[in-house]
C-alpha cells in the first residue's frame, strides 16, 4: 500500500532564503507525481509534475527531483517570497486511478 | 470554461438530508476525480471516472456515498442522509489523459465546503 509523507508538517523561513520541501513515499512503482499549492480556503493549484521517467521538472523558481529508487521527491523554491506562504502537498499516482496524498507542508515566508 | 467548477461552493445541511455536489471538468477531460478533505487532514481519495470505464469506488467511505458522471462530462457527488463526520470541503479535479498515462496532470476545482450541523 502506497503512503505518502512530508516532512515538515510547518516550516517558516524569512524572505530571500532558498528552501527545500520534503516528500517520500513507500512504493517506487509509480506513474508521476506532481507537486500542488493550496492556499487558506482554497482548491489545489498544480505547479509541477514529474513523470516517472524523469528527474526533474522547472518553473520559474520552482524545481522539483524525483528518485524513485529511494522513494524521495524534493520541492526547491529559490528566493523565497511572501506570495510563496501556502501548503504544499505532492501527490503520487501508483495505480490507474488512485492518486495518493502527502498531508502537506505549511509553509510562511516572513517579510 | 477555462477551469474546472464545482457547486455550490458552500453547503449547510441538517443532518439525515441529502446533498447533492456538482462538478464540472474542464472540456475534454476524459478522467475526473473527487476527494475529500477533512479539517486538518490531507486529501482523500473518493471515486474515479476514466472515460465509458466503470469507475473505481474505492475510496468511497460508505453506502451513503454514490456519484455519476452523465455524458462523460459533468459529475454529481451524493452523500445521502448525512452526518456530522462528513463535514469536509469536496474536490473535484480532471485531466486530460487518465487510466495509465503518466501525463496526466490534474486540475483541482476550488471546492465544495459541506458542513452538516
Amino acid at each position: 500500500k502506497q503512503e505518502v509523507t512530508q516532512i515538515p508538517a510547518a516550516l517558516s523561513v524569512p524572505e530571500g532564503e532558498n528552501l527545500v520541501l520534503n516528500c517520500s513515499f513507500t512504493d517506487s512503482a509509480i506513474y508521476n507525481l506532481q507537486w500542488f499549492r493550496q492556499d487558506p480556503g482554497k482548491g489545489l493549484t498544480s505547479l509541477l509534475l514529474i513523470q516517472s521517467s524523469q528527474r526533474e521538472q522547472t518553473s520559474g523558481r520552482l524545481n522539483a527531483s524525483l528518485d524513485k529508487s529511494s522513494g524521495r521527491s524534493t520541492l526547491y523554491i529559490a528566493a523565497s517570497q511572501p506570495g510563496d506562504s501556502a501548503t504544499y502537498l505532492c501527490a503520487v499516482k501508483s495505480s490507474a486511478s488512485k492518486i495518493i496524498f502527502g498531508s502537506g507542508t505549511r509553509l510562511s515566508i516572513r517579510p | 470554461g477555462a477551469g474546472v467548477s464545482q457547486s455550490p461552493s458552500n453547503k449547510v445541511t441538517e443532518k439525515g438530508k441529502d446533498v447533492e455536489l456538482r462538478c464540472d471538468p474542464i472540456s475534454g477531460h476524459t478522467a475526473l476525480y473527487w476527494y475529500r478533505q477533512s479539517l486538518g487532514q490531507g486529501l482523500e481519495f473518493l471515486i474515479y471516472f476514466q472515460g465509458n470505464s466503470a469507475p473505481d469506488k474505492s475510496g468511497l467511505p460508505s453506502d451513503r456515498f454514490s456519484a455519476e458522471r452523465t455524458g462523460g462530462s459533468v459529475s454529481t457527488l451524493t452523500i445521502q442522509r448525512t452526518q456530522q463526520e462528513d463535514s469536509a470541503v469536496y474536490l473535484c479535479a480532471s485531466s486530460l489523459l487518465g487510466g495509465g498515462s503518466s501525463y496526466n496532470e490534474q486540475f483541482f476545482g476550488p471546492g465544495t465546503r459541506l458542513t452538516v450541523l
